[in-house]
């Protein structure tokens, strides 16, 4: 069965530092990733894409990518407490991105 | 522009009634995604549409969930008998997908949360 894997946490940061969310997963043939923040009780939005291995940056956000070791991550830079979300892990067998498999997400804590 | 719209937003039936959900996609979207998500889990794929056509409904329930697209624009989710597992959002969402381009943004509604009792 193909599965996205996230540590539930919840990850606790203070305001101003990095926070760091990681994601495996398990079907080899997966294409393409992305990141999907979802604030409690509303639907989850795109934040980041990424398809080739290594970083890719947007803003305050750097996705980096390791095929080899089905690894994906999200970094965010100075983190703000509207950040606080539950962020969401999904895999592709698409370069397109259709049939995204979701991970659990991991729920980030942003403290002022 | 408007976004993906579904109704109703909540619904509370006893197990073994039936419900309906509805989703109106983003004008000119032509891939239209039913999950479900159980609280504390992620989306799970239920069934996908490319227009009319049914593209995955490999982890739809058929023996009790339904789903139709009809004209290639809205959708309805039943569930019929409903079970207590069947409480969760049922979140609908939508893709541009034009060929050769490179999205994987899906656009999601704000979902329908069921509670069966």
């Amino acid at each position: 069965q193909k599965e996205v894997e996230q540590n539930s946490g919840p990850l606790s940061v203070p305001e101003g530092a990095i926070a760091s969310l990681n994601c495996t997963y398990s079907d080899r043939v997966s294409q393409s990733f992305f990141w999907y923040r979802q604030y409690s009780g509303k639907s989850p939005e795109l934040i980041m894409s990424i398809y080739s291995n290594g970083d890719k940056e947007d803003g305050r956000f750097t996705a980096q990518l390791n095929k080899a070791s089905q690894y994906v991550s999200l970094l965010i830079r100075d983190s703000q407490p509207s950040d606080s979300a539950t962020y969401l892990c999904a895999a592709s067998p698409s370069e397109y991105g259709n049939k995204l498999v979701f991970g659990a997400g991991t729920i980030l804590r942003v403290k002022s | 522009e408007a976004g993906v719209a579904q109704s109703p937003r909540y619904k509370i039936i006893e197990k073994r009634q039936s419900v309906a959900f509805w989703c109106n996609p983003i004008s000119g979207h032509a891939t239209l995604y039913w999950y479900q998500q159980i609280l504390g889990q992620g989306p799970k794929l239920l069934i996908q549409f490319q227009n009319n056509g049914v593209v995955d409904d490999s982890q739809l329930p058929k023996d009790r969930f339904s789903a139709e697209r009809l004209k290639g624009v809205d959708s309805t989710l039943k569930i019929q008998p409903a079970k207590l597992e069947d409480s969760a959002v049922y979140l609908c969402a939508s893709s541009l997908d034009r060929t050769g381009v490179r999205t994987g943004e899906l656009f999601f509604g704000e979902g329908s949360r069921l509670t069966v009792l």
